[in-house]
């Protein structure tokens, strides 16, 4: 059975910090990961989709890798900014049909 | 392109009552889904849909019932509510099922009293 882990379940950094956010998953067997944010009280933005064969991919200050040997994914942020504070979860397809989520990270970044 | 829309934001019900959630998508995406988030429980999974006339449950469908009569509209009917489904209820799409990128709607805050 598919579980996916975030670790730290919080993080505080202040603003201008580069960091790395992790996802852990059980099964490597996986198409794909995909990273989301969530600011409170509202619905999930999808940040970044990693395809099993790409080792990474970015976006702006965004990076995410995928290991599926290990089965870990990191989200890197450059640059960090206030903005940036949200919940970011990672989650990635099990089976055929369904995606499992990790609880995700809250970030806070301080100004 | 509005991407997938959900009504009401806001629902309060009492015990029993009965209601249905709205989820609508313009991006022609076979494949639909409905979440609640709780606190320390991350998403789960209730119902999804792989195209028009095709539902199946997810982790957890008690007390939900769905179906999907256009690539469009997928609601979620809460047959009769109890204070255990009190949550907030994401509906999400993909283009196909597994390899594609999801994509959520802003979600519903639902309380039962």
């Amino acid at each position: 059975k598919q579980e996916v882990t975030q670790i730290p379940a919080a993080l505080s950094v202040p603003e201008g910090e580069n960091l790395v956010l992790n996802c852990s998953f059980t099964d490597s067997a996986i198409y794909n990961l995909q990273w989301f944010r969530q600011d409170p009280g509202k619905g999930l933005t999808s940040l970044l989709l990693i395809q099993s064969s790409q080792r990474e991919q970015t976006s702006g200050r965004l990076n995410a890798s995928l290991d599926k040997s290990s089965g870990r994914s990191t989200l890197y942020i450059a640059a960090s900014q206030p903005g940036d504070s949200a919940t970011y979860l990672c989650a990635v397809p099990s089976g055929t049909y369904k995606y499992i989520f990790g609880t995700g990270t809250r970030l806070k970044v301080l100004a | 392109n509005a991407g997938v829309t959900q009504t009401p934001k806001f629902q309060v019900l009492k015990t029993g009552q009965s209601m249905t959630l709205q989820c609508a998508q313009d991006m022609n995406h076979e494949y639909m889904s409905w979440y609640r988030q709780d606190p320390g429980m991350g998403l789960r999974l209730i119902h999804y849909s792989v195209g028009a006339g095709i539902t199946d449950q997810g982790e957890v469908p008690n007390g939900y019932n769905v179906s999907r009569s256009t690539t469009e509209d997928f609601p979620l009917r809460l047959l009769s509510a109890a204070p255990s489904q009190t949550s907030v209820y994401f509906c999400a799409s993909s283009y196909s099922r597994g390899r594609y990128e999801q994509y959520f709607g802003p979600g519903t805050r639902l309380t039962v009293t």
